[in-house]
């Protein structure tokens, strides 16, 4: 059965700086990865995902992932942070039966 | 506007007293799915279902029940709800399988607490 693993619980990062979050997935074949954000009292949306091809994907909101397939990795990227990003993030990987995710990274926005 | 849609938001009731949690979404999709989602513990998948009448435990199944008798709609069910059930639940849908490429929508969560 597949897995992600974010080893992050939480991560606190200054205004305007760069941002990084890890993930790790398993998976025996192709992953289907994604990243979704959750923002204080509401749903999950989505960021980004990759299927195949170019290994850096963009999303929405400026963030960006690469897959490593070497290192079992999809971490989350962007080059500056905006207050409005303190949120809740999680990396999904899609299984036979849906989707499995990570147990999220809680981000701080310190100004 | 496309989207999922869960009532009620918030509920709270007592040990063993039955409750359904609705789900609709309005996109013709396939595939609904419901989460749990409890702090360090991150969404758990509780029911999927491929299609209408078509369901299947996730990871979570213990003390919930589900039903997909039309497409758009998908309530979960908890016959007789404990203290253990008080979670934060999410239903999602998309258009294809599981597996597939196809983005998951979520709705805007329903937050569950049983005295």
């Amino acid at each position: 059965a597949q897995s992600v693993t974010q080893p992050d619980i939480h991560i606190t990062v200054s205004e305007g700086a760069s941002l990084e979050l890890r993930c790790n997935y398993s998976y025996g074949a192709t992953p289907y990865l994604f990243w979704y954000v959750q923002s204080p009292g509401q749903g999950l949306q989505l960021l980004l995902k990759y299927f195949s091809g170019d290994t850096l994907v963009q999303g929405i909101k400026g963030f960006e992932a690469e897959f490593k397939r070497s290192q079992s990795s999809f971490n989350l990227r962007k080059p500056s942070v905006h207050w409005s990003d303190a949120a809740e993030y999680f990396c999904a990987v899609a299984g036979a039966d849906g989707l499995t995710f990570g147990k999220g990274t809680h981000l701080i926005i310190q100004p | 506007e496309a989207q999922v849609t869960q009532n009620p938001r918030y509920l709270i009731t007592v040990t063993g007293k039955k409750l359904t949690v609705t789900c609709s979404q309005n996109m013709n999709h396939e595939y609904m799915s419901w989460y749990r989602q409890d702090p360090g513990l991150g969404l758990r998948q509780i029911y999927y279902s491929m299609n209408v009448e078509v369901t299947d435990k996730g990871d979570v199944p213990e003390g919930y029940k589900v039903s997909r008798k039309e497409k758009r709609n998908f309530p979960l069910i908890l016959e007789s709800p404990s203290p253990n059930q008080t979670s934060l639940y999410f239903c999602a849908s998309s258009l294809g399988r599981g597996t597939s490429t196809d983005t998951q929508y979520f709705g805007p969560g329903t937050r569950l607490t049983v005295l």
